[in-house]
This record gives C-alpha cells, sequence and structure tokens, in this order.
C-alpha cells in the first residue's frame, strides 16, 4: 500500500514571495504519477501539477513547479510571486501507473496543508 | 451541462436513517470514484467502480453500499447513518490519469 506524508498542517506566506509545501511517499511501485491538488473554499478539487515518475525533469505550470525526488520519495511544490487566490488546502496525492489500456486508477491523498497568504 | 455533478449539495440526517448521495457523470468514463474528506485525514476512498455492476472496496467502505447500473451513475448508500459519518462526500470520474471531481456533498448526521 502506498502512503503519502504532509507533516506540515499550516503555512503562511507574504503575497508575492515564494512558499515551498513539502510531502513525503511511501511506495513500492516503480511507476507512478504524484499530483497535487488546491482546494479553495469553493469546496472543489482542483488539479494543480502532475509528476510522472519515469520523468526525470521536475513539472511546471505557470507559477507552479515541482522538486521531485524519487530516490527519497520526496515531491515538494514550490509557488513563485504567491497571490491572494493561492489561499487554499493544498493535497499531495498518489496514483500507481498501470500500463495495460492506460487504465485509470484510484489516489492516494495526504492530510493536505492549509496555506494563508497575507497582503 | 457536461461533467460531473452531485446531489444533494447539502444534507441532514439523523443517526439510523438511509441516505443516499447521487453521482452523476456526463463523459461516460468507465471508472468511478467515492471519497470522503475530514479534518486531518485528507480525502479517503471509500469505493470505486471499474464499469457498470463492476465495484470494489477502497480504504474506508464500512458502513456504505454502492451500485452501478449505468455507466454514467455510481450512487452511494449509507444505509444506517451514523455521526462518523458526518463529512464532505466527492464523487470523482476519470480518464487515464486524470479524475475529475464533483463539487462535494456535505452531509451531516445528527
Amino acid at each position: 500500500a502506498q502512503t503519502v506524508t504532509q507533516s506540515q498542517p499550516e503555512m503562511s506566506v507574504q503575497e508575492a514571495e515564494t512558499v515551498t509545501l513539502s510531502c513525503t511517499y511511501d511506495t513500492s511501485e516503480s511507476n507512478y504519477y504524484l499530483f497535487w491538488y488546491k482546494q479553495p473554499p469553493s469546496r472543489q478539487m482542483i488539479l494543480v501539477i502532475r509528476q510522472e515518475a519515469y520523468k526525470q525533469q521536475n513539472a511546471t505550470e505557470n507559477r507552479f513547479s515541482v522538486n521531485f525526488q524519487k530516490a527519497a520519495k520526496s515531491f515538494s511544490l514550490k509557488i513563485s510571486d504567491s497571490q491572494l487566490g493561492d489561499t487554499a488546502m493544498y493535497f499531495c496525492a498518489f496514483m500507481k501507473h498501470l500500463t495495460y489500456t492506460g487504465a485509470n486508477s484510484k489516489l492516494t491523498f495526504g492530510k493536505g496543508i492549509t496555506l494563508s497568504v497575507r497582503p | 451541462d457536461a461533467g460531473i455533478t452531485q446531489s444533494p449539495r447539502y444534507k441532514i440526517t439523523e443517526t439510523g436513517r438511509q441516505v443516499t448521495l447521487m453521482c452523476h457523470q456526463t463523459w461516460s468514463h468507465s471508472y468511478m470514484f467515492w471519497y470522503r474528506q475530514d479534518l486531518g485525514h485528507g480525502l479517503r476512498l471509500i469505493y470505486y467502480s471499474a464499469a457498470a455492476d463492476i465495484t470494489d472496496k477502497g480504504e474506508v467502505p464500512d458502513g456504505y453500499v454502492v451500485s452501478r447500473s449505468k455507466t454514467e451513475n455510481f450512487p452511494l448508500t449509507l444505509e444506517s447513518a451514523t455521526r462518523s459519518q458526518t463529512s464532505v462526500y466527492f464523487c470523482a470520474s476519470s480518464f487515464r490519469w486524470e479524475q475529475f471531481f464533483g463539487p462535494g456533498t456535505r452531509l451531516t448526521v445528527l
């Protein structure tokens, strides 16, 4: 079974600054996906970024980037130029990569971290 | 509207009552999931379904029942609600690696 650990329950950052959210995971799988999801007060789950384990290059989406360390089983999210709209709960999640038919798999989530961006 | 919907969005019920949460998707995705979200636990998988008439347990299935007679619908039933089932419930469907979440149902069991 997989486990995902987010040890920081809350963080706060000043608007326009950079913040890093930590995530570690444990698995015996060699091929998998890692995700960061954002959940604003509206409760909607929004995909922020995805990393495929076989890719060495760290994923980037605009102001969001990850530091993926496969050997250390670490997957942190860096948010640059923080904006008030980034205030939300952030979840790290793991998904096994099922190679047959490109099939779907269930997500294993961390407990989440509440990020507050101060004006 | 295309997408995934859940109903009701809010529900208050009493201990011992049966409650059914509805989930409907318009994409015809094969896989569908039910998660519950509780503070300090993140989202945890209750049940999932690979196709119509194929369902399997997740991490926290006790006290819940699912069915899937049609691809687009995946209802979740609490047969006899307990206070510990007070939670926010999310339905999701998936295509390959991407999961699409519904807006959630906040259920309160008094």
